[in-house]
């Protein structure tokens, strides 16, 4: 079965510092990835996702994340945060059985808080 | 341009009481599905569907039904809320194989 690891609960970062939050999936084939970011109260928003192709794929709002398969990995990083980004972050894998997709297999989400 | 709407936006219920989630899209996906999310849990998969009349079992389905009429629609039933199903419910329209899911804004259910 697949499954997502998100290593860190909570991350603190000054506003304008650079941002990296982990990912660690678990799957036999061809993971899609995907990253979701949720402000208080609200729904999931998608920042960017990963089908195949090019390692490095950028996102919305400045984030970008590197898959690397060696590592089972799926990095969110960005250079410089704004406190307009402090929300928690969610790592997702494509789930998929006999008969097709079948829903997300999420990490259990990492708290970003900015420091001014 | 609604996306996914979500009725209600809170909800209280007593145990034994039942209820339905309501989840409307205006995207035409065919794929849809209903997430819970608890504190420290991230979001878990209950029920999934892949087109109208066709339903699934995510990973926590217990205590929850699910029917699709129509591709806009896609209602969750509590059949006899207990308090262990206190939480957020999320429902997404999309996602199935390498399309994006959008997420509805949630209904906050407590069961008291």
């Amino acid at each position: 079965a697949q499954s997502v690891t998100q290593p860190d609960i909570h991350i603190t970062v000054s506003e304008g510092a650079s941002l990296e939050l982990r990912c660690n999936y678990s799957y036999g084939a061809t993971p899609y990835l995907f990253w979701y970011v949720q402000s208080p109260g609200q729904g999931l928003q998608l920042l960017l996702k990963y089908f195949s192709g090019d390692t490095l794929v950028q996102g919305i709002k400045g984030f970008e994340a590197e898959f690397k398969r060696s590592q089972s990995s799926f990095n969110l990083r960005k250079p410089s945060v704004h406190w307009s980004d402090a929300a928690e972050y969610f790592c997702a894998v494509a789930r998929y059985s006999g008969g097709g997709a079948d829903g997300l297999t999420f990490g259990k989400g990492t708290h970003l808080i900015i420091q001014p | 341009n609604a996306g996914v709407t979500q009725t209600p936006k809170f909800q209280v219920l007593k145990t034994g009481q039942s209820m339905t989630l309501q989840c409307a899209q205006d995207m035409n996906h065919e794929y849809m599905s209903w997430y819970r999310q608890d504190p420290g849990m991230g979001l878990r998969l209950i029920h999934y569907s892949v087109g109208a009349g066709i339903t699934d079992q995510g990973e926590v389905p217990n205590g929850y039904n699910v029917s699709r009429s129509t591709t806009e629609d896609f209602p969750l039933r509590l059949l006899s809320a207990a308090p262990s199903q206190t939480s957020v419910y999320f429902c997404a329209s999309g996602g199935g194989w390498d399309t994006e899911a959008f997420f509805g804004q949630g209904t906050r259910l407590t069961v008291v």
